[in-house]
């Protein structure tokens, strides 16, 4: 079956403007998860939804990051005024059931974000 | 903050050849996940080991983790060109457990 999918894959962005970038993920899925990653670094957690309830965004690096699933699947990542810091790969990622410390998170793509 | 540190940092070899890489991470753990991550695209699940386990074969993979000393191994044996990512362990985090805590990977060079 498909696979957890983002879009755009690729995303300029002017200093000072809004994004969204979109998560679908693997149909069923009941978690999903964002994460920010740095070049050269590895991912870092953002934030994490099970169903359409948003569990914990404690990675959220501050106020102008908001993550939304309003209906338990698709996923949007809204940054406003972007900054030259949020310049990253947002990386989406699902899994079947309920966070649990075995569960295989299936990633997307990515969406490369730059701001200019 | 990250959890777990990789070592080396990169690694260019010989197709043919075995690959090794390290994983050091600082608090105790459930379990250690691999992951690669190849230009352009998502990261896959490669192997879980769990705290209780000492070694765990998957294929051409081979991990190892010693809890004394809060570190994991993986070595790709018999590489090939597509081996060619980057590779990350990630641990859960005791307290939230569906909050993966990666390293800083392992680029991973494998020459035809």
């Amino acid at each position: 079956g498909a696979g957890v999918s983002q879009s755009p894959r690729y995303k300029v962005a002017k200093r000072g403007q809004d994004v969204a970038l979109r998560c679908d993920p693997i149909s069923g899925h009941v978690s999903l998860f964002w994460y920010q990653q740095a070049l050269g670094q590895g991912p870092e957690f953002l934030t994490y939804f099970q169903n359409e309830a948003q569990l914990d965004k404690s990675g959220l690096p501050s106020d102008r990051f908001f993550a939304e699933r309003p209906e338990g699947s698709v996923s949007t990542l809204k940054i406003q005024r972007t900054q030259q810091e949020d310049s990253a790969v947002y990386l989406c990622a699902s899994s079947p059931v309920p966070g649990l410390a075995e569960d295989t998170q299936y990633f997307g793509p990515g969406t490369r974000l730059t701001v200019l | 903050s990250q959890q777990g540190e990789e070592d080396p940092q990169a690694l260019s070899i010989q197709e043919g050849e075995n690959a090794t890489m390290n994983c050091s991470y600082k608090t105790s753990i459930n379990n250690l996940q691999w992951y690669r991550q190849n230009s352009g695209r998502g990261l896959v699940h490669l192997i879980l080991i769990r705290s209780n386990e000492r070694e765990k074969h998957s294929g051409r993979l081979r991990v190892t983790l010693d809890t004394s000393k809060k570190s994991s191994s993986l070595l790709i044996t018999a590489s090939r060109a597509a081996d060619t990512a980057s590779y990350f362990c990630a641990t859960p985090r005791m307290d939230s457990s569906y909050k993966l805590i990666f390293g800083s990977g392992t680029r991973l060079l494998v020459r035809p």
